[in-house]
């Protein structure tokens, strides 16, 4: 069984405060990363898909970084604004087997104004 | 362009009834997997369909079924419902076969809720 952590669970930030949040997953046959956003009421919107060890991603004021060697992930937020507030999913992929995402269960994030 | 519809987006059925979910990806999308999300957890993978071939499946009972039809859209079945089955329901397309290279498209999702 895969197991995808996340941590924080939950995370409150004053505005304009820059956070980061974690995502463990197994070291060995990783094939891929995946960071999404989701909003209440909406639906999940893809942010990175990160694929080699070392890669960084940049969208905006929010950024990401792997280390497949070890096993994680961080996303970071500058400056974080009100509308920053929502679940932040990683999941998971190996290079082989099942050709299915694995889900952390997410950080969610509350930014107060 | 629209986006990954799913319909419907509230079900509520008893224990014992089936239901079926249908879902119409992103045009060119040509991958739709299906996801189960309960409160608390990140989703959960059921099916993944491409080209109207099944290409992975989760833990799931064989309650579970799914298909894709030619134009791409998809249907997720389950039958005899259980109390546990009440859940978010999410469908995502994707370009291609891959799986995992390339970002999902999600849907609204559909809420099934058991009594």
């Amino acid at each position: 069984i895969l197991n995808v952590e996340q941590s924080p669970q939950s995370l409150h930030v004053q505005e304009g405060d820059s956070t980061s949040f974690t995502c463990s997953f197994p070291s060995s046959n990783f094939y891929a990363l995946h960071w999404y956003r989701w909003e209440t009421a909406k639906s999940p919107e893809a942010l990175f898909v990160m694929t080699l060890n070392g890669d960084e991603k940049k969208k905006g004021r929010i950024s990401a970084t792997l280390n497949t060697k070890e096993g994680y992930s961080y996303l970071y937020i500058k400056g974080s604004q009100p509308e920053d507030s929502a679940t932040y999913l990683c999941a998971f992929r190996l290079d082989m087997g099942r050709r299915a995402l694995t889900f952390g269960s997410g950080t969610r994030l509350q930014v107060q104004p | 362009d629209a986006g990954v519809t799913q319909s419907p987006t509230h079900l509520i059925k008893t224990r014992g009834q089936h239901v079926t979910l249908r879902c119409s990806p992103i045009s060119g999308h040509k991958s739709v997997s299906w996801y189960q999300q309960v409160l608390g957890q990140g989703p959960q993978f059921i099916f993944q369909y491409y080209e109207k071939e099944e290409r992975g499946r989760g833990n799931f009972p064989d309650r579970f079924s799914a298909r894709q039809f030619p134009n791409y859209s998809s249907e997720l079945n389950v039958n005899a419902l259980l109390l546990g089955d009440s859940a978010l329901y999410l469908c995502a397309s994707s370009l291609g076969s891959s799986g995992g290279n390339q970002p999902q498209h999600f849907g609204d999702g559909t809420r099934l809720s058991i009594l």
